[in-house]
């Protein structure tokens, strides 16, 4: 099926330093989507994208976060600066379909740590 | 705000029992209940998926029940096989006229199917 890739799989980084967190989505897919999972924990919404802009955002979609996927290349997740509580799984997610989940697919995930 | 809840957390079957987990969800709005499913190391896939005009779903050995009234609704697993052996999320969303996409996520199950 289709197949939404992360990279990487895994990133190390320093607190305080920025990262990119990097998602090539399903080809024909238009709306994006990043999920945030603590070890542990279930995933939750962060941020989904359309045409260049911010839809919505959750809570935990920081100041420190920031999406774009410029010129239909990566849909990208910046944090800048990281924070040791940005420890988590990060998925990303793309659907054909706005008015339907049924289409969405996820990425396996890039698992940040933050030291 | 925990808006889906799921249980159990765990849980162990014999190969050829029904595995059962379940969900509950507050808000009323909520108009499209999946599962997924996750292999360690891969993406959350969908597994299985109902809207409230019905209270069953099936596919193949997955079966979804849903009660409205009690807003609750659980994964029944027949027959299970080693294979099935995964982390099963419930997630609920506003599908309709709502954002798509923009998935609640229960807390995780791990189901171990032993032969």
């Amino acid at each position: 099926g289709p197949k939404v890739l992360q990279i990487p799989s895994h990133q190390i980084i320093d607190m305080g330093q920025m990262v990119t967190l990097n998602c090539d989505p399903v080809s024909n897919h238009l709306y994006f989507y990043w999920y945030k999972q603590i070890l542990g924990q279930q995933m939750e919404f962060l941020v989904n994208f359309y045409n260049g802009k911010v839809m919505e955002k959750s809570k935990l979609f920081k100041d420190q976060f920031s999406v774009e996927r410029p010129d239909g290349s990566y849909f990208t997740l910046k944090i800048q600066p990281t924070a040791l509580e940005d420890s988590a799984v990060y998925f990303c997610a793309s659907s054909s379909d706005w008015t339907s989940a049924e289409t969405l697919y996820f990425g396996s995930g890039t698992r940040l740590t933050v030291l | 705000q925990q808006q889906v809840r799921q249980s159990p957390q765990s849980l162990t079957v014999w190969e050829g029992e029904t595995a059962i987990l379940n969900c509950s969800y507050e808000d009323s709005t909520f108009d499209y209940f999946p599962w997924y499913h996750q292999f360690p190391g891969e993406s959350p896939a969908l597994l299985i998926a109902i809207r409230p005009v019905s209270n069953k779903k099936e596919d193949g050995r997955f079966t979804i029940f849903f009660n409205k009234r009690e807003k609750k609704f659980s994964l029944h697993i027949a027959d299970s096989q080693p294979g099935d052996s995964a982390t099963y999320f419930c997630a609920a969303s506003e599908d309709t006229g709502g954002l798509s996409g923009k998935l609640t996520f229960g807390e995780g199950t791990q189901v171990t199917v032993i032969s």
